[in-house]
């Protein structure tokens, strides 16, 4: 059973445009989400964090947004730059500290 | 320089003998974590630990153990009984900030191949 879902396996966005990445949950009693960035053979590169107190965080070009009713956070890129092409992972960490992964979103800009 | 630092980078081994990966970190943070990548796959959770001297099991522990007997140290041991020891092998470690911020910093990963 998945808790964390990502449901666009890829996406394509135009150089300057605004990437939106998506990201579902299930458990309502996880405490922090998180976006990382990926290259192949290489590890996860930490983006942004929010808190389930928050709704938005904002960093530089990366916007996170939750939504706990529907459980959905987005992360939004802009604008968007070639060297933002990689996969993305969303993560969910329970008050455990277990941390669990969706699969990815593989992000391609476009020149 | 603060970090996570996994070795060996590439990793051979035959079917049925024991390996033990390395991870180490300096950034003085008490959560580590061990997940693996399969092509096509998300990060599956192996193990994780909050404390020194104690860690609990992840989504896909069998054939898997680890020990943290030391604060920056995280050691997974891949045995014989996993039966698809080959993937690509993460460490992380993570901190909460004054209860704000949390993050989550990953090592550059070993890719196992067991023939």
């Amino acid at each position: 059973d998945q808790q964390v879902k990502q449901n666009s396996p890829s996406l394509s966005v135009q150089e300057g445009r605004i990437s939106i990445l998506n990201c579902d949950y299930t458990n309502s009693m996880f405490d922090y989400f998180l976006w990382y960035k990926k290259y192949p053979a290489e590890g996860p590169t930490f983006l942004i964090s929010i808190s389930s107190i928050k709704d938005k965080n904002e960093d530089g070009r990366f916007t996170v947004f939750l939504n706990k009713s529907a459980k959905h956070l987005s992360l939004h890129i802009v604008p968007s730059q070639p060297g933002d092409s990689a996969v993305y992972f969303c993560a969910a960490r329970g008050r455990d500290d277990k941390i669990i992964f969706g699969k990815g979103t593989r992000l391609h800009i476009l020149p | 320089d603060g970090g996570i630092t996994q070795s060996p980078k590439y990793l051979f081994r035959k079917e049925g003998q024991n390996v033990t990966l390395s991870c180490e970190q300096n950034l003085n943070h008490d959560a580590m974590y061990w997940y693996r990548q399969d092509p096509g796959q998300g990060l599956r959770l192996i193990y994780y630990s909050q404390i020194v001297n104690d860690f609990q099991k992840g989504d896909i522990a069998e054939g898997y153990s680890v020990s943290r007997e030391k604060k920056e140290s995280f050691p997974l041991t891949v045995t014989s009984a996993q039966k698809n020891p080959t993937a690509f092998y993460l460490c992380a470690s993570s901190i909460r900030w004054q209860g704000k911020r949390y993050e989550q910093y990953f090592g550059p990963g070993t890719r196992l191949t067991v023939t």
